[in-house]
């Protein structure tokens, strides 16, 4: 049963390019969220999706972040026009569609490196 | 809103000793408390977790302590190996969104 996937694993980016961060699920759930860490810190939530839907994305930037989870195929974290400050680790999970609590699953990371 | 508070930031304990890792957090509405361990270069790994109609649970080594009066809770590791050494964090969540603690680096000493 594999677990949350994401790619790439390590992304460098120019100032003013666009990151593209890819994240596919457990299999069987359809809850994604979205985090970011700085080094030596904890996760600080971004955005969380359901399948076509962003349920709350309080925690994101207005400006140049995006996501999305289509009905076919990984979520989605998009950068654009990335700065020196977006340098971080971001973490997908995922968790299943229903029951008591949110059992958060995350995957690897994608380490953003702005240059 | 909920702010979590986590102590120690660095645990240095002798390898067979016991370590314990503490948490409060200020919000009383939340209700899941989950662990994490995260390794070097990976992502967080759920260890044990804990919801607030219970005071406490167990798995093997692992035990996890909630005081729902207090609004903390506490990770309790036993007889501690070398793979234990990681970096722990507590988190605490009304509903899906985790607010997490600034992490414990847990050095195990041979």
């Amino acid at each position: 049963n594999a677990g949350v996937m994401q790619n790439p694993r390590h992304l460098v980016r120019r100032r003013g390019q666009e990151a593209r961060l890819r994240c596919s699920p457990m299999k069987g759930h359809s809850h994604v969220y979205w985090y970011r860490q700085l080094p030596e810190e904890g996760l600080k939530f971004m955005v969380y999706l359901q399948k076509e839907n962003i349920i709350d994305e309080s925690g994101m930037p207005k400006e140049r972040f995006s996501a999305e989870f289509p009905k076919e195929g990984p979520s989605i974290l998009r950068i654009q026009q990335v700065v020196r400050g977006d340098s971080a680790a971001y973490f997908c999970a995922s968790s299943p569609p229903q029951g008591q609590g949110y059992e958060q699953y995350f995957g690897p990371g994608t380490r953003l490196t702005v240059t | 809103g909920e702010n979590v508070e986590q102590h120690p930031s660095t645990l240095s304990v002798q390898e067979g000793d016991s370590a314990v890792i503490k948490c409060t957090y200020s919000d009383s509405a939340s209700n899941y408390f989950p662990w994490y361990k995260q390794e070097l270069g990976k992502g967080p790994q759920l260890i044990i977790d804990i919801r607030s109609n219970v005071g406490e649970k167990k798995d093997q080594r692992i035990a996890v302590t909630l005081n729902k009066t207090a609004k903390h809770f506490s990770l309790h590791i036993t007889e501690t190996q070398p793979e234990d050494s990681a970096v722990y964090f507590c988190a605490a969540s009304i509903n899906y969104q985790l607010i997490w603690g600034a992490g414990t680096k847990l050095i195990i000493k041979p």
